[in-house]
């Protein structure tokens, strides 16, 4: 398996919804990464997850709420959004933090905040 | 400042013919570039990673090519297909020692192959 699997593939919410983003990868890579992509643009990176630990916040607000459970998921719970952070949430994942190494995107969920 | 700047913005080529797209970066210091293709609402897939000793690298129909004494990288694409239409990234990533993520995305070409 050499794919990075995220669920939904769509995602219309309310403001006053809260909603979970699944990522899943089962090349055995430590290193997990959320971003964010606004049409048009490259993507931001939101949080990295290395050996199931956050290691990285980019000052993302606190409606966005990352979890690790284990070695091969990464969780991005949603609440109380804004209709501004629609937007494609890409999940990634990389062997290690060592930049040599390749990151394998998923193919992302587009999210839709109403 | 570390910076990714990618040319043409937009391209429009007709199906079967060649291309060659430019990626020019300030990263400092340099450790890898990659080239991803991005179909619309979809995640970027990997097409070339190259380190700084690497001239150039192939994958099927796409070639890649770096000079990192000039800072410059470009991805040609041959004999293109209609499927080939997509944005093509670049992307640098640092050697911050300890830093982590530290990948710098370019804005992308859009690419439109036409019959």
């Amino acid at each position: 398996d050499t794919e990075v699997t995220q669920t939904p593939k769509h995602l219309v919410m309310g403001m006053t919804n809260k909603k979970s983003l699944k990522c899943e990868q089962h090349m055995g890579h430590r290193a997990m990464y959320w971003y964010k992509q606004k049409a048009k643009k490259p993507p931001e990176l939101m949080f990295v997850y290395s050996y199931e630990k956050l290691s990285i916040n980019e000052s993302v607000p606190s409606r966005f709420s990352p979890e690790c459970p284990n070695s091969s998921l990464l969780n991005l719970h949603l609440h109380a959004l804004q209709p501004e952070d629609s937007a494609l949430y890409l999940c990634a994942s990389s062997e290690g933090l060592d930049r040599v190494y390749g990151y394998t995107f998923g193919s992302g969920t587009r999210l839709t905040v109403v | 400042k570390n910076q990714v700047e990618q040319s043409p913005q937009s391209l429009i080529i007709l199906e079967g013919k060649n291309c060659t797209l430019q990626c020019n970066y300030t990263v400092s210091p340099f450790s890898n570039l990659r080239w991803y293709k991005q179909d619309t609402g979809r995640g970027p897939v990997s097409l070339t990673i190259m380190t700084f000793s690497e001239n150039t690298k192939s994958n099927g129909r796409y070639t890649a090519t770096l000079d990192a004494d000039t800072k410059q990288s470009s991805l040609h694409i041959t004999a293109s297909q209609l499927s080939d239409s997509a944005s093509y990234i670049c992307v640098v990533s640092g050697n911050y020692g300890g830093s982590q993520g530290n990948l710098i995305f370019g804005k992308g070409t859009k690419l439109s192959v036409k019959p």
